[in-house]
């Protein structure tokens, strides 16, 4: 089963207006690290917002939120006012602890590619 | 903000050619990663690497690759005969504590191409 689904390949957005990426998960762990990252055409990779299983408050970092859904294992990126800036490659991840409390690697989503409409 | 370092940007190598792929995490840190992410395909796992050893590696992480330490600021990968399939961006990141709660810092990558 895949770890993290990312179910829209594609999405447009109007500019300035917002817009949900979605991501499920599947894991067993009570406690475990959700992320978005961005990875515009240039190539790297940024992070943009965190949240954890325990994390009771959504997470927000600026004009990204994440909406968190902990019984139905979702975890929406939730981009408000859109900008052209935005257009970008987005990606879900996930980081599951050992048994040992260090974390495993994070697996990520296949992306969602995002593009800003002027 | 600190930034990981990879070097070079791009590499371009003959089919059967050994490479190697350097990495600067940011300084105080700890738990070191390789990823890698062929065109148009998701990031995937390669190692993570914490007290000179490896902690956790992915099947595509076979007896061709190795990395290593040399000294107290590189992180190196290396691809000891590459084949056409190794062509992709491959992302060395860092973390402080390697929990699961902590992001990992990443940088912008090396376009490994083989020919």
């Amino acid at each position: 089963a895949q770890k993290i689904t990312q179910t829209q390949p594609g999405m447009f957005v109007q500019e300035k207006e917002a817009v949900t990426l979605d991501c499920t998960y599947d894991t067993s762990d009570q406690s475990y690290g959700l992320f978005w990252y961005k990875q515009p055409s240039s190539g790297e990779m940024i992070f943009l917002i965190y949240q954890g299983s325990y994390d009771e408050q959504n997470a927000t970092e600026g004009r990204y939120s994440l909406n968190f859904q902990k019984a139905r294992k979702s975890a929406n990126l939730v981009i408000s006012a859109s900008q052209l800036g935005d257009s970008a490659m987005y990606f879900c991840a996930m980081r599951e602890p050992f048994s040992s409390g260090s974390a495993r690697q994070l697996t990520f989503g296949s992306g969602t590619q995002l593009t800003v409409l002027p | 903000e600190p930034e990981v370092t990879q070097t070079p940007s791009h590499q371009v190598t003959q089919m059967g050619q050994e490479v190697i792929l350097r990495c600067v995490p940011i300084s105080n840190h700890l738990y070191f990663y390789w990823y890698r992410q062929i065109l148009g395909q998701k990031v995937e796992f390669l190692v993570s690497f914490y007290n000179n050893e490896i902690s956790e590696k992915s099947e595509i992480f076979d007896d061709q690759f190795s990395v290593e330490r040399p000294d107290g600021s590189n992180f190196t990968l290396k691809i000891r005969s590459t084949k056409l399939e190794d062509s992709a961006m491959y992302f060395c990141a860092s973390s402080k504590q390697g929990v699961a709660n902590e992001k990992l810092f990443f940088g912008s990558g090396t376009q490994l191409s083989v020919l």
